[in-house]
């Protein structure tokens, strides 16, 4: 049973990069597609952008074009997330999931990590 | 990014009640829509997707309909686990969810 387990909480400085990563455990992700999606403090769901393994393929969000990088080590089962510039409103609860790369959806979910950008 | 619209955004409802929660894409999005549960602390639920088929293990309950640009989730009886927030997210064009519904 596949697990995804991420990395633990940060506090960052404005301006300053974070990068978050999102374990496979317990199975392979080559065949899959691992989207980054986050949610601010009492707010909704913002999805950030994908990468899919097997082809070493990314799209992001709009927004975030420039500002993210989403990489992937298959060697280690394991996607990053880098978001750069960091600012308040950066601060967030950052979810890794995965779907088949053949559907669009994800009923998979990590942990979330709590990214925090003090003013 | 394609837009998406859900109403309402609070739903006040009792146990045993019938509930529906509508989602607007902002261009056609054929059946290409999903929707999620979020309790409070934890990570999204996925319950439903491509607009209508229930995801393993989720109550019968639970239901989608709709094609095009209107869709729509029901739960045919609340149960008291059902307060939540719930998403639609279209996967059409990469994805996008809507602004989410609290069911209080």
């Amino acid at each position: 049973q596949v697990q995804l387990v991420q990395s633990g909480a940060e506090v960052k400085k404005p301006g300053s990069s974070v990068k978050v990563s999102c374990k496979a455990s317990g199975g392979t992700f080559t065949n899959y597609v691992i989207s980054w999606v986050r949610q601010a403090p009492g707010q909704g769901l913002e999805w950030m952008g994908r990468i899919t393994p097997i082809l070493d393929m990314t799209t992001y969000a709009q927004r975030f074009q420039g500002g993210l990088t989403i990489t992937a080590d298959k060697s280690t089962r394991t996607v990053y997330m880098e978001l750069r510039s960091l600012r308040y409103e950066d601060t967030a609860v950052y979810y890794c999931a995965m779907g088949e790369v053949s559907t669009g959806w994800q009923a998979l979910w990590g942990q979330g990590t709590l990214v925090t950008v003090p003013s | 990014d394609i837009q998406m619209t859900q109403s309402p955004s609070f739903l006040s409802a009792s146990i045993g009640d019938r509930v529906t929660i509508t989602c607007r894409a902002g261009r056609n999005i054929i059946t290409h829509l999903n929707w999620y549960q979020q309790i409070p602390g934890k990570a999204p639920r996925l319950l439903i997707y491509s607009a209508s088929t229930l995801q393993s293990g989720v109550p019968s309950r639970f239901s989608g309909s709709g094609s095009g640009t209107e869709f729509t989730l029901t739960i045919s009886s609340l149960q008291p686990e059902d307060f939540a927030t719930y998403y639609c997210q279209q996967s059409y064009s990469a994805n996008s969810f809507g602004q989410g519904t609290k069911l209080e």
